[in-house]
C-alpha cells in the first residue's frame, strides 16, 4: 500500500466542471508535487509546495489551482480544463527537496 | 537541463530470464532513483540509489557517479515485472526531478 493516498481514482468531468484532486501524507515530508502523465510519456513536473509554500509552477494553466491547506495535505482544483488535459494526476511527498519521492497511485482524469 | 537516456527502449523476456536495464545522464546528480510503474499505472519506488549498489530481493541496482550511468538487474524475472521502468535524477543545481523516457518490459509466461 502506498503511503501517499490520492482520492479520487478516477473522474470524470465536462469542461465546465469545477472539481477537486487530493493528496494526503502522513509521513512528516515537508515537499510535496503534482505532476501530470500523458499515456506512454514519463510524468511532467506541474508544481511543488517546501512548507506549505508554492516554490515551483512549471508554466501550468491557470485552469489549474494548487493549494496546500497544512503540511500533510495538498489540492489541485481544476475548472474549465481542456480535453487535452486528460491525464493521469500523480501527486509525490519528499522529507526534502534533494530527498527521494514517494508517489500516489494516481487520478486518472477524463475530460469530455 | 540534464538528459537522461534509458535503454533498450523496450524488451520481451521470457519468464525466469534475467535483464539489464541501462540509465546514463549528461551531469552530477544529487539524487538518482528507479521506479517501476506497473499496468495499473502506480509508480513505485525500487531504489533510491545516487552512488553505489543495493539490493532487493531479485532486484539489485548500481549507480556508478563518476561515469554518469546507472544499472537495473532483474533476477529470475516473472510476469508481475512487467511494464515501464524509469530512472529519474536530481541534478544539484535544483529541485526538478528528471525522467527518462522509461522501458518497457513484458514478460511472457
Amino acid at each position: 500500500d502506498t503511503e501517499v493516498t490520492q482520492t479520487p481514482k478516477h473522474l470524470v468531468m465536462g469542461m465546465t466542471n469545477k472539481k477537486s484532486l487530493k493528496c494526503e501524507q502522513h509521513m512528516g515530508h515537508r515537499a510535496m508535487y503534482w505532476y501530470k502523465q500523458k499515456a506512454k510519456k514519463p510524468p511532467e513536473l506541474m508544481f511543488v509546495y517546501s512548507y506549505e509554500k508554492l516554490s515551483i509552477n512549471e508554466s501550468v494553466p491557470s485552469r489549474f489551482s494548487p493549494e496546500c491547506p497544512n503540511s500533510s495535505l495538498l489540492n489541485l482544483h481544476l475548472h474549465a480544463l481542456q480535453p487535452e488535459d486528460s491525464a493521469l494526476y500523480l501527486c509525490a511527498s519528499s522529507r526534502g527537496f534533494n530527498q527521494p519521492q514517494h508517489f500516489g497511485d494516481g487520478t486518472r482524469l477524463s475530460i469530455l | 537541463g540534464i538528459q537522461v537516456e534509458q535503454s533498450p527502449p523496450d524488451l520481451i523476456l521470457q519468464e525466469g530470464a534475467n535483464s539489464t536495464l541501462r540509465c546514463n545522464f549528461s551531469d552530477s546528480v544529487n539524487n538518482l532513483q528507479w521506479f517501476h510503474q506497473n499496468p495499473w499505472g502506480q509508480l513505485i519506488n525500487l531504489f533510491y540509489i545516487p552512488s553505489g549498489t543495493k539490493q532487493n530481493g531479485r532486484l539489485s541496482a548500481t549507480t556508478v557517479a563518476t561515469e554518469r550511468y546507472s544499472l537495473l538487474y532483474i533476477s529470475s524475472s516473472q510476469t508481475t515485472d512487467s511494464g515501464v521502468y524509469f530512472c529519474a535524477v536530481l541534478p544539484g543545481a535544483n529541485s526538478k526531478l528528471t525522467f527518462g523516457k522509461g522501458i518497457t518490459l513484458s514478460v511472457r509466461p
